[in-house]
């Protein structure tokens, strides 16, 4: 059964940093590129940032460029996205998804197949 | 960056409706789209790829269609577990986009 499940949420001044976690299981981790995607409160579903299956490339929203950064350990079944320079509309629900690649039709395009439960970050002085 | 128009942002039905959701793209992103149901508390779910591919192990009540700019999710036969908030995003280009959402109530 694929399982994604994230941590590292909690409450964080503005300014400051957080690291998230999602750990999967289930499936062949390295084959397959991955997402972030937030939900602020009362929101709805915004895509933060994407890494290549091998780690190779990386893409991201403009208003986190510079201060989010997408990893992962492929070694550890594990993606990262570490968040400096917290603001307070950076308070969300945040999820890491699966990318599923569907080939039709030509190119290649991909959709989140498999989501985790989410994290909460609240970003409060 | 490829806005996402869902409408209407809110609907209502009952059980055993039928009911539709629209999606507009800002450009043409051929049928690059999905679908997604989200409820409180839960992980989003995959309904729709490719604009009108269903995912496995979703009900085929759920269907899309659309092409280009315009498309369509529509539920036959609404049941209880289907009231919930439905999400469309283009996977065109980065950055990757959804629609504000509809919220399917129950009347």
């Amino acid at each position: 059964e694929v399982q994604l499940v994230e941590s590292g949420g909690g409450l964080v001044q503005p300014g400051g940093s957080l690291r998230l976690s999602c750990a999967a299981s289930g499936f062949a981790f390295l084959t397959y590129s991955m997402s972030w995607v937030r939900q602020a409160p009362g929101g709805g579903l915004e895509w933060l940032a994407n890494i290549k299956l091998d780690g190779s490339g990386t893409s991201y929203l403009d208003s986190v460029k510079g201060r989010f950064t997408i990893s992962r350990d492929n070694a550890m079944n594990s993606l990262y996205l570490q968040m400096n320079s917290l603001r307070a509309d950076d308070t969300a629900v945040y999820y890491c998804a699966r990318e599923r690649p569907v080939t039709t039709p030509f190119p290649t395009r991909y959709y989140f197949d498999y989501w985790g439960q989410g994290t909460l970050v609240t970003v409060s002085s | 960056d490829i806005q996402m128009t869902q409408s209407p942002s809110s609907v209502s039905g009952s059980v055993g409706d039928r009911v539709t959701i629209t999606c507009r793209a800002s450009l043409a992103i051929s049928s690059w789209l999905a679908w997604y149901q989200h409820k409180p508390g839960k992980a989003p779910r995959l309904l729709i790829f490719a604009a009108s591919s269903l995912q496995s192990g979703v009900p085929s009540r759920f269907s899309g269609s659309g092409y280009g700019t315009d498309f369509t999710l529509t539920i036959t036969n609404l049941q209880p577990e289907d009231f919930a908030t439905y999400y469309c995003q283009q996977a065109h280009s980065f950055p990757y986009t959804f629609g504000q959402g509809t919220k399917l109530e129950s009347k």
